[in-house]
């Protein structure tokens, strides 16, 4: 089954405690990204990936950091946490298909919530 | 810079009737891409659909309808005969062309529908 996972799905932690939260897609796409959700603010996006060892910023890269070593992978690592993270992250992943017939539609892992006390 | 509005907070009908939700867009892009997702209450994001700025057909898939007016800059969704499990948070996206967004998706802050029996 063509899925993008998320683990863990579930975590609370304290301020400080590095995490990393694990993103896969079997999809064969170029294309990763990460988005937290918060309500009244819909979806930001945190970082992208467009190939391996390709990242870049998003709207809300700050506390954050990612790597993509491999084209299935895309973690999400934040090195000191803070409770202002505290929200629902999604990983996303789609083709990379540049120009008018793009085909580059995003599917969703099923989210990770994060809560920093 | 881009900008999706959804009025629509929260909206509640009871089953069988007939609901729309509202997007309206803002896009200095000649080529872009509108999505809306569902999100029901276990908070996964699923893909409904997808549309291209050059293609103003409607869609229909069984009780979803798409709306694409871009005289108005909108892209409603109408479900028809809704259901209770039609109840979540409904979210309308837009991605702009590669070389002003790459494939960020800029989304509205969603509109929670409940059908009730």
């Amino acid at each position: 089954e063509a899925q993008v996972t998320q683990n863990p799905r579930y975590l609370i932690t304290v301020t400080g405690k590095k995490l990393t939260v694990t993103c896969s897609q079997n999809m064969n796409h170029e294309y990763m990204s990460w988005y937290r959700q918060d309500p009244g603010l819909g979806l930001r996006q945190i970082y992208y990936s467009m190939n391996v060892e390709v990242t870049d910023k998003g709207d809300v890269p700050e506390g954050y950091k990612v790597s993509r070593k491999e084209k299935r992978n895309f973690p999400l690592i934040l090195e000191s946490p803070s409770p202002n993270q505290t929200s629902l992250y999604f990983c996303a992943s789609s083709l990379l298909t540049v120009g008018r017939f793009s085909t580059d539609t995003q599917y969703f892992g099923p989210g990770t919530r994060l809560t920093v006390l | 810079a881009q900008k999706v509005t959804q009025a629509q907070t929260e909206i509640s009908v009871v089953e069988k009737e007939d609901v729309t939700l509202d997007c309206v867009y803002e896009t200095r892009d000649t080529t872009y891409y509108l999505f809306w997702y569902k999100q029901p209450p276990s908070g996964e994001l699923v893909f409904l659909i997808r549309r291209n700025s050059f293609d103003e057909q409607n869609e229909i898939s069984g009780r979803y309808s798409w709306n694409f007016q871009k005289s108005t800059s909108s892209f409603n969704f109408t479900i028809t005969a809704s259901q209770v499990v039609d109840s979540a948070v409904y979210f309308c996206a837009l991605r702009g062309e590669w070389e002003t967004s790459g494939s960020r998706l800029t989304f509205g802050e969603g509109t929670q529908l409940t059908v009730n029996p």
